[in-house]
């Protein structure tokens, strides 16, 4: 059956630590992976898209690699702060219709 | 940036009567516009895909006669939950893409139904 996992798990970890989020599918063939951050009680904001023949991208703190063999993508931030404490999403398009399938998320909890 | 906004962000209702909700695209025309429900603590389900000027499609398990979609223009799109039941509640969350089809989707910033 086809699967996108995130760790369900809250993630805790210390203000200027690097935070690592990892993002694993089954069954699907995305030609992109996007990641997302949720804060409660609101919608998605877009972070970074990473294309399946990009082995990373980053955008000044985040980084996202993106392994097809091993269907995983991981989601860094690097000098955490409390700031970044949200839930992050990985999402796919398995048609590449736009129509996103998303992970559970992830909880990341920074602090100081 | 592009922004999508929603309005109402929260509604409250009694239990049979029909909500809308509506989804702009700000500063950007959004030919193709999707409409998702994220219950508590799961993650966003993808209800239907809006296309300007015409029906929209939905996704296996929703009724299409209870969330009926309007894409009536290039920067609005309207969901309608007729009947609501308290089942019904949930954040309703809508995105849209750009003209140009590109893959980013821009999300607005939820509507938060609750049905008495």
């Amino acid at each position: 059956s086809q699967k996108i996992e995130q760790n369900s798990e809250a993630l805790n970890i210390q203000e200027g630590k690097t935070a690592t989020l990892t993002c694993n599918y089954t069954n699907y063939s995305p030609a992109y992976l996007q990641w997302y951050r949720q804060d409660p009680g609101r919608g998605p904001v877009f972070l970074l898209l990473i294309r399946e023949n990009e082995k990373e991208k980053r955008k000044e703190r985040l980084k996202v690699t993106f392994d097809t063999t091993l269907k995983q993508s991981l989601f860094h931030i690097t000098a955490s702060q409390p700031a970044d404490s949200a839930t992050y999403l990985c999402a796919l398009d398995s048609s590449n219709t736009g129509k996103l399938i998303f992970g559970q998320g992830t909880t990341l909890q920074v602090k100081p | 940036g592009a922004v999508v906004s929603q309005h109402p962000s929260w509604v409250i209702c009694k239990s049979g009567t029909s909500v809308k909700i509506e989804c702009r695209s700000l500063d950007f025309q959004a030919t193709t516009m999707f409409w998702y429900r994220q219950f508590p603590k799961q993650s966003l389900m993808l209800m239907a895909t809006s296309n300007e000027g015409s029906k929209a499609t939905y996704e296996q398990g929703v009724e299409k006669d209870k969330f009926l979609i309007n894409h009536a223009s290039l920067t609005l799109s309207t969901l309608t939950v007729t009947s609501a039941h308290p089942e019904d509640s949930s954040f309703y969350i809508c995105s849209a893409r750009g003209q140009g089809g590109g893959e980013t989707q821009y999300f607005g910033p939820g509507t938060r139904l609750l049905v008495l």
